[in-house]
């Protein structure tokens, strides 16, 4: 069974509202967690890497106050993307690494369309 | 710049036969890989990795090949089963820290019966 969960698994949203997305761990704990974009037929994105307890780490060409990440326990980061734009619309993924270990393979989430019109 | 790549968007392969994916990379950095799998609408699973220190790693059907001095890695499935149809993501992180991984575009497997 899933060990990280992602939702929603789908959002259709209107320009200029925000949309949060979860990602919640199961069965273990995870000080970090990743959060990732997929255009089509493209590979996965890093945009950021949630940190329990302190701030996100955004890659760069990242925009921190459009993504906002939230770290909120243990279990669950959420990502999310403020007043919203067609551009906006993609495939957001979020992981875990196994266990909670950096050096673990991750665990990756069903993810997200979000979709913005 | 792509530091990894997968040059095949998709292969097509007979039930039973061999299935090889490749990936390449150009970052001299990279000394952990992970081979990732992806069904439609669901997130990508791990498959198999293989550290720099080891230029082979097999699991089950799954092999996965590391050339180092031509920044190469191939996934060997055999015998492919349709059940393997999936897309193939290649990855590759320095120091272990999967969390950092630099993934390739992906492979689309299509296996025949």
């Amino acid at each position: 069974g899933a060990v990280v969960s992602q939702h929603p698994s789908w959002v259709i949203c209107k320009s200029g509202t925000s949309v949060k997305i979860e990602c919640r761990s199961l069965d273990f704990q995870a000080t970090t967690m990743f959060w990732y974009r997929q255009f089509p037929k493209q590979s996965l994105m890093l945009m950021a890497t949630s940190n329990e307890g302190s701030k996100a780490t955004y890659e760069q060409g990242v925009e921190k106050d459009k993504f906002l990440i939230n770290h909120a326990s243990l279990t669950l980061s959420t990502l999310t993307v403020t007043s919203a734009h067609p551009e906006d619309s993609s495939f957001y993924i979020c992981s875990a690494p196994e266990g909670g270990r950096n050096n673990s393979p991750l665990h990756f989430g069903n993810g997200t369309r979000l979709t913005v019109t | 710049d792509q530091q990894v790549k997968q040059n095949s968007p998709s292969l097509s392969v007979q039930e039973g036969r061999i299935s090889i994916l490749n990936c390449d990379y150009t970052n001299s950095m990279f000394d952990y890989f992970l081979w990732y799998k992806k069904y439609p609408a669901e997130g990508p699973t791990f498959l198999i990795s293989i550290s720099s220190i080891k230029d082979k790693n097999e699991d089950g059907r799954f092999t996965v090949f590391l050339n180092k001095s031509a920044k190469h890695l191939s996934l060997h499935i055999v015998p492919s089963q349709p059940g393997d149809s999936a897309v193939y993501f290649c990855a590759a992180s320095a120091g272990t820290n999967a969390g950092k991984s630099t993934f390739g575009d992906g492979t689309t497997l299509t296996v025949k019966p």
